[in-house]
């Protein structure tokens, strides 16, 4: 079985500022890693994955995310938020080798509630 | 182009009777799946869809909980003698295959009295 923790369940900070939402998962296989977001009235949106190979993933808008094995960690980082920013983070893992369904029968965690502030 | 449609936004019923839950996935998407949103915590995985035959069932959490996917595309959850429990945020999400992100529909918000 998977679980997975995101230690905070809010998050505020002020614009510009750097911020770091925490992830850390249990499973005794190896995983697929996500992080998504929802947006005020809107549907969950995939912002980043780790799948394999580089430790380090981005996402377009400036959000990285490195998975560290040995922690069990997907931490969520950002060197600069806007206002825009806000939103509800979730982190989610998958098993690989669910074949048909390793990118889509996920194990989410409690979400983040982040809030930018001016 | 359009997303992923859930029908209706908002649904409020008693204890006891029974509900249907739409779910229009992007065109072309052969994978549908349905997952529970409950208050305060992540979605959890209820049921897969690959076309019209349901892959995966293994989130449904009693007998009272059913889908279908006739056609392969329009997707109904229908829920049985319902119960103040099952109130939650229903949501839908559909993807291309099986190796593409899924795309999350805004979901229903289930209030059972």
């Amino acid at each position: 079985a998977q679980s997975v923790t995101q230690l905070d369940s809010q998050v505020p900070v002020f614009e510009e500022a750097p911020v770091e939402l925490r992830c850390n998962y249990s499973s005794s296989v190896s995983v697929y890693l996500f992080w998504y977001v929802q947006y005020p009235n809107q549907g969950l949106q995939l912002l980043l994955k780790y799948l394999s190979g580089s430790t380090l993933v981005e996402s377009i808008n400036g959000f990285e995310a490195e998975f560290n094995k040995s922690q069990t960690s997907f931490h969520l980082r950002k060197p600069s938020v806007h206002i825009s920013d806000t939103a509800e983070y979730f982190c989610a893992v998958s098993d690989p080798r669910a074949g048909g369904t390793s990118y889509g029968k996920l194990t989410f965690g409690q979400g983040t509630i982040l809030t930018v502030h001016p | 182009g359009a997303g992923v449609s859930q029908t209706p936004s908002n649904k409020v019923t008693e204890k006891g009777k029974y509900v249907e839950l739409r779910c229009d996935p992007i065109s072309g998407h052969t994978a549908l799946y349905w997952y529970r949103q409950s208050l305060g915590q992540g979605p959890e995985f209820l049921i897969y869809f690959q076309g019209t035959g349901a892959a995966d069932d293994s989130g449904l959490p009693n007998d009272r909980f059913f889908a279908v996917r006739p056609e392969g595309s329009v997707s109904t959850l229908k829920i049985q003698r319902t119960e103040r429990g099952d109130s939650a945020v229903y949501l839908c999400a559909s993807s291309f295959g099986s190796n593409s992100p899924l795309h999350f529909g805004n979901g229903t918000r289930l209030t059972v009295t």
